[in-house]
């Protein structure tokens, strides 16, 4: 099974702050990479698909950039609000397992008032 | 909007009981998937659906069967339920096509075996 992993497990910041965390996951067979944010009690929400070495996505304050050689995709939140507070999901796609994501065990941000 | 629906929010069964999850979705989407949600660990795949009656194991399938006997429909079944199956469940949907098409998700049911 796929290793994915996502640091750190769980962060707490003050409104404001800007924050990252990151996702790192073999470089092999890389063929895309899936950011999720999943708030409590509601569905995981899909905010970027990225698939290019050095891409970068933005999505009003937060962005995302991908390194396929190395394997790690870096997740920015600036200037943090109350309503960024979820867990985070990647996932990335390797060829050698179809359409079929692995998801990492999330990182859980939680933005104090 | 894609929407991808789950019978319940929370269920609370006794072990032994057999038990459906029902997941529907309203975009035609080909693919369907069934994971579950344990703290400390990533969504794991139980199993997914190409297509109307076909079906694939995902990483840890033991314990479960399936069913899409319907395009939007794909149910998960714990023919006897046991207190290692208490977890959050989640139905996901997609288009077939290129391996970075979305996945969609409902908003899980959170299962309680006793």
């Amino acid at each position: 099974i796929l290793n994915v992993e996502q640091s750190p497990q769980s962060l707490h910041v003050q409104e404001g702050d800007s924050t990252n965390f990151t996702c790192s996951f073999p470089s092999s067979n890389f063929y895309a990479l899936h950011w999720y944010r999943w708030e409590t009690a509601k569905s995981p929400e899909a905010l970027f698909v990225m698939t290019l070495n050095g891409d970068e996505k933005k999505k009003g304050r937060i962005s995302a950039t991908l390194n396929t050689k190395e394997g790690y995709s870096y997740l920015y939140i600036k200037g943090s609000q109350p309503e960024d507070s979820a867990t985070y999901l990647c996932a990335p796609v390797v060829s050698n397992y179809g359409q079929n994501f692995v998801f990492g065990p999330g990182t859980r941000l939680s933005v104090l008032p | 909007d894609v929407k991808v629906t789950q019978s319940s929010r929370y269920l609370v069964k006794r072990t032994g009981e057999k038990v459906f999850l029902e997941c529907v979705q309203d975009m035609d989407h080909e693919n369907m998937f069934w994971y579950r949600q344990d703290p400390g660990l990533g969504l794991r795949l139980i199993y997914f659906s190409y297509d109307v009656k076909m079906k694939e194991k995902g990483d840890i399938p033991e314990g479960y069967s399936v069913s899409r006997e319907k395009k939007e429909r794909f149910s998960l079944i714990l023919e006897s339920a046991s207190t290692n199956q208490t977890s959050m469940y989640l139905c996901a949907s997609s288009f077939m096509g290129r391996r970075q098409e979305t996945q969609y998700f409902g908003p899980g049911t959170r299962l309680l075996v006793l």
